[in-house]
């Protein structure tokens, strides 16, 4: 039972590249999500989907792109790189519906850092 | 949009004491509460939750929180902690029928054993 797995764990760029951060699910979930994690911030919304093939954007979506082509995959891409998006990211998924919606499954992380 | 507010962002406590966590939150309509929890080096798990019923819920290794409406609050409580419980602990608010959950900033709990 992998839950929500997440690739690359571990990445450093250099400011101005792009990167790929994977999110997949084997649970069947409807909703997917992308926080970022930052000292003192707690965890903010990036972009989210509530299904495949759509998305929508979060608190904090500038700097980033994403694509849910595939139910259980969530991708969540840099195309240009900044100090500012050093970071941990957390994907999360959860079912659909009033109750469950909003019970959350998260993946072990991604460190980011932006040189 | 919803936001929610925990004070007190590091605490430090020993053994056997008792814990209390504060969150607040402005949304003024039916909403879904939610603590998580994040042991070190690991990811955030549930803790509780509370959709409806009985304000008082209990959730996992003792602990629990008390939803009171009119003080827009959801305090998180344990009476006696122990060192595994050292962990960085997120209230987390949904407005329903809104789908994305609004997270506080987190309180960094240290246990001294």
């Amino acid at each position: 039972n992998a839950g929500v797995t997440q690739t690359p764990k571990f990445r450093v760029l250099k400011t101005g590249q792009s990167m790929t951060l994977l999110c997949a699910q084997d649970m069947n979930h409807e909703y997917m999500y992308w926080y970022r994690q930052d000292p003192g911030m707690g965890l903010r919304l990036i972009h989210y989907s509530v299904g495949e093939g759509t998305t929508a954007k979060g608190e904090v979506p500038d700097g980033y792109n994403v694509s849910r082509l595939k139910k259980q995959n969530f991708l969540l891409g840099l195309e240009s790189a900044a100090p500012s998006q050093t970071s941990v990211y957390f994907c999360a998924s959860s079912y659909s519906g009033a109750s469950g919606a909003n019970v959350l499954t998260f993946g072990a992380g991604s460190r980011l850092t932006v040189l | 949009a919803q936001s929610v507010s925990q004070h007190n962002h590091h605490v430090i406590l020993s053994e056997a004491a008792s814990l209390e966590l504060g969150c607040n939150y402005s949304y003024g309509g039916t909403v879904n509460l939610f603590w998580y929890v994040q042991y070190p080096g690991q990811h955030l798990q549930l803790l509780l939750k509370y959709f409806s019923g009985d304000p008082l819920v209990k959730g996992i290794k003792g602990f629990e929180a008390e939803f009171i409406k009119s003080k827009f609050s959801f305090n998180l409580r344990k009476p006696s902690v122990q060192w595994s419980d050292t962990a960085e602990y997120f209230c987390a608010v949904n407005a329903r029928p809104n789908n994305r959950l609004a997270f506080g900033k987190g309180n960094q709990v240290v246990v001294i054993p």
